[in-house]
């Protein structure tokens, strides 16, 4: 089975400033996939990065990189240079690498940004 | 970029009563979508897997028979609340893979707010 854990429930960080957003998964799988996805308060979720677990390089995109730690099974998300609409609910997520397997989802983290 | 498209957004219904949620893949074809529901700043939980053409698989706790889904065609999954209750108030939101994408992300779609008095 697999089960994703996020640790903070709430984290707070003044525009500008970077932040890292903690998860971390078990799984049994050799090959799975690891993924972020923000939800602001109108309910959408957006997808952010994605990584593999064969993948060497941490992911980037933008201003989102992925701190990926394969035998410690974390997979942390880093915001730099945070802004005021980064202020959302963000899911750490898993799935396995076959063809219709769902995305397991962590409790998530709620991320206020104040000026 | 592959999109999802869930309709209502938002619908109030009244005890008893049943509601329909569409799920659509705009510009792929999906032959696996995925239901999920969240309460008030809760995650997302996994109701059940819908296959084109197959019965759906449900999550262990989830009434088959109370979430009916049907998945028809290629592009259009549905979610039919049987019978509503209030304690079935809660978001509920799609997502689509593709038949090529498993290791891409899933597209979700903006979600359903139903609320039953």
């Amino acid at each position: 089975a697999q089960k994703i854990t996020q640790t903070q429930p709430g984290m707070f960080v003044q525009e500008k400033e970077a932040v890292t957003l903690d998860c971390t998964y078990d799984t049994s799988d050799q090959s799975y996939g690891l993924f972020w996805y923000k939800q602001p308060s109108s309910g959408e979720m957006i997808f952010l990065i994605y990584q593999g677990s064969y993948d060497e390089q941490n992911a980037t995109e933008g201003r989102y990189s992925l701190n990926f730690q394969k035998a410690r099974k974390s997979a942390n998300l880093v915001i730099s240079a945070s802004q005021l609409g980064d202020s959302a609910m963000y899911f750490c997520a898993m799935r396995g690498d076959q063809a219709g397997t769902a995305l397991i989802f962590g409790k998530g983290t709620t991320l206020s940004v104040s000026s | 970029g592959a999109v999802v498209s869930q309709h209502p957004s938002w619908v109030i219904c009244k005890s008893g009563t049943s509601v329909k949620i569409e799920c659509r893949s705009l510009d792929f074809q999906a032959t696996t979508m995925f239901w999920y529901r969240q309460f008030p700043k809760q995650s997302l939980m996994l109701m059940a897997t819908s296959n084109e053409g197959s019965k759906a698989t449900y999550e262990q706790g989830v009434e088959k028979d109370k979430f009916l889904i049907n998945h028809a065609s290629l592009t259009l999954s549905t979610l039919t609340v049987t019978s509503a209750h209030p304690e079935d108030s809660s978001f509920y939101i799609c997502s689509a893979a593709a038949r090529d994408l498993h290791r891409s992300p899933l597209h979700f779609g903006n979600g359903t707010r139903l609320t039953v008095t």
